[in-house]
């Protein structure tokens, strides 16, 4: 069974960088089949596509976002992470890790708040 | 990207069937066959229930279906349990590998 873990602050300041981790157990990010992807929800509203990242580490990201994010992989550590730069309390959300199989996220992570704040 | 367009609320009575629209463009929803339906239940993660239109991973009820006609697509949830009270998200491949969301719908069962 593929599960997932999103780790990180759950605080960052306002202009700063926010940082998390997804951890992928029962499975492999360099499995060629699947991307891994990053989406948000903010407190009360929907979710919004932030990006993916392939085995190969090429990534694709949503373009009203792309000019502040990067998301890279740790095949050693079987892991993939975000950076969203330059915070403003919009960025406040459940940032939720997925798996993604012809554009379906199949296993999902628990999802782990982030606060933007001063 | 736009997101696709949903009703904001759906209902119905137990036992009953509703259908959730899900709207986009000729450059999303239209283009792919690639319409994804997730439920999220309050303080859990998206859970999937049809990919692919009109697909359903092992373990969904066959309560649940999907189905697409021009760039709208639908979910519909028959003989319906008070457990499918949830919030429903569609999603769509909108080309070169972009993903977009719809804003979702809160189904009450009455």
């Amino acid at each position: 069974q593929v599960q997932l873990q999103e780790s990180g602050p759950g605080l960052v300041k306002p202009s700063e960088t926010l940082s998390l981790t997804c951890t992928v157990s029962g499975g492999s990010v360099s499995d060629s089949s699947h991307y891994w992807s990053w989406i948000r929800q903010p407190p009360g509203k929907g979710l919004e596509w932030i990006g993916f990242i392939y085995s190969s580490g090429s990534t694709n990201y949503n373009p009203s976002l792309k000019s502040r994010v990067t998301i890279s992989v740790d095949t050693s550590k079987n892991q993939f992470s975000l950076k969203v730069r330059s915070v403003t309390a919009a960025d406040t959300a459940v940032y939720y890790c997925a798996r993604v199989v012809r554009a379906a996220g199949d296993y999902w992570g628990q999802g782990t708040l982030v606060t933007v704040s001063s | 990207q736009s997101a696709l367009t949903q009703p904001p609320s759906a209902s119905g009575s137990p036992g009953q069937s509703v259908t959730i629209s899900c709207t986009g463009t000729s450059s999303d929803v239209g283009g792919y066959n690639y319409v994804s339906w997730y439920q999220q239940h309050p303080g859990k993660a998206p859970k999937l229930m049809i990919y692919e239109v009109i697909k359903r991973p092992s373990g969904v009820p066959d309560r649940f279906s999907g189905s697409k006609s021009g760039n709208t697509a639908s979910l519909t949830v028959s003989g319906l349990q008070a457990e499918d009270e949830a919030d429903y998200y569609c999603s769509s491949y909108a080309g070169s590998y972009n993903l977009v969301f719809g804003g979702g719908t809160k189904l009450t069962v009455l």
